[in-house]
């Protein structure tokens, strides 16, 4: 099993929309979680990051963390064009703050 | 905010010769820094972790003698990938982390690896 699971393929949305996506991770002793954005050929940048179970908004960001169930997700309201990335789910590892990073997921917003 | 720079941007090499990738904490001492590899499509692989002074822990399956990473100050890390050869060719990005902030990581721009 890997670390940090991201299964859906690209997700489109129509500009306005929600996004939604989803993370699943195998460590239960991990604390700490980060959603990061990568453009195309870019390094990736940090959107949000959340430690306690339950929800945390940031703007049009809000992360779901549960750890019971191992699993924390990123919704994006009001999705806009330059939300086009992709997604990259990130976990501490082993308690350090070596990071373990999903696969990504591909988000398009149409206009 | 945090700032992370690396350079070259971009390197194109022969197969063979020694690539060196330099990694800069520019507003914080960046006292643990993480050298990542990406190829394309897929994600952030972690190579190796490096504190300042000490040897860095590689990650299973990445060569030590191949990918030398030096981290002799809290804002300088380097990465010498040695005797490169195609498969090398990569997206490679470091992070820093500091103690202010034990818990996150600020990346650099990345480097573009092509070796011919």
């Amino acid at each position: 099993q890997k670390e940090v699971e991201q299964n859906s393929g690209p997700l489109s949305v129509p500009e306005g929309a929600i996004a939604s996506l989803n993370c699943t991770y195998s460590d239960r002793g991990s604390q700490s979680f980060f959603w990061y954005r990568q453009y195309s050929g870019k390094s990736p940048e940090l959107i949000m990051f959340i430690y306690s179970n339950g929800d945390k908004e940031d703007g049009r960001f809000t992360a779901q963390l549960n750890k019971a169930s191992q699993y924390v997700s990123l919704l994006i309201r009001d999705s806009q064009p330059s939300d086009s990335a992709t997604y990259l789910c990130a976990v501490n590892m082993n308690g350090n703050n070596r990071l373990a990073f999903g696969k990504g997921n591909q988000v398009v917003v149409i206009p | 905010g945090a700032v992370v720079s690396q350079h070259p941007s971009r390197v194109i090499c022969k197969s063979g010769t020694s690539v060196k990738i330099e990694c800069r904490s520019l507003d914080f001492q960046a006292t643990t820094m993480f050298w990542y590899r990406q190829f394309p499509k897929q994600s952030l692989m972690l190579m190796a972790t490096s504190n300042e002074g000490s040897k860095a822990t590689y990650e299973q399956g990445v060569e030590k003698d191949k990918f030398l990473i030096n981290h002799a100050s809290l804002t300088l890390s380097t990465l010498t990938v040695t005797s490169a050869h195609p498969e090398d060719s990569s997206f490679y990005i470091c992070s820093g982390g500091s103690q202010t902030a034990p818990n996150e990581q600020f990346f650099g721009p990345g480097t573009r690896l092509t070796v011919l």
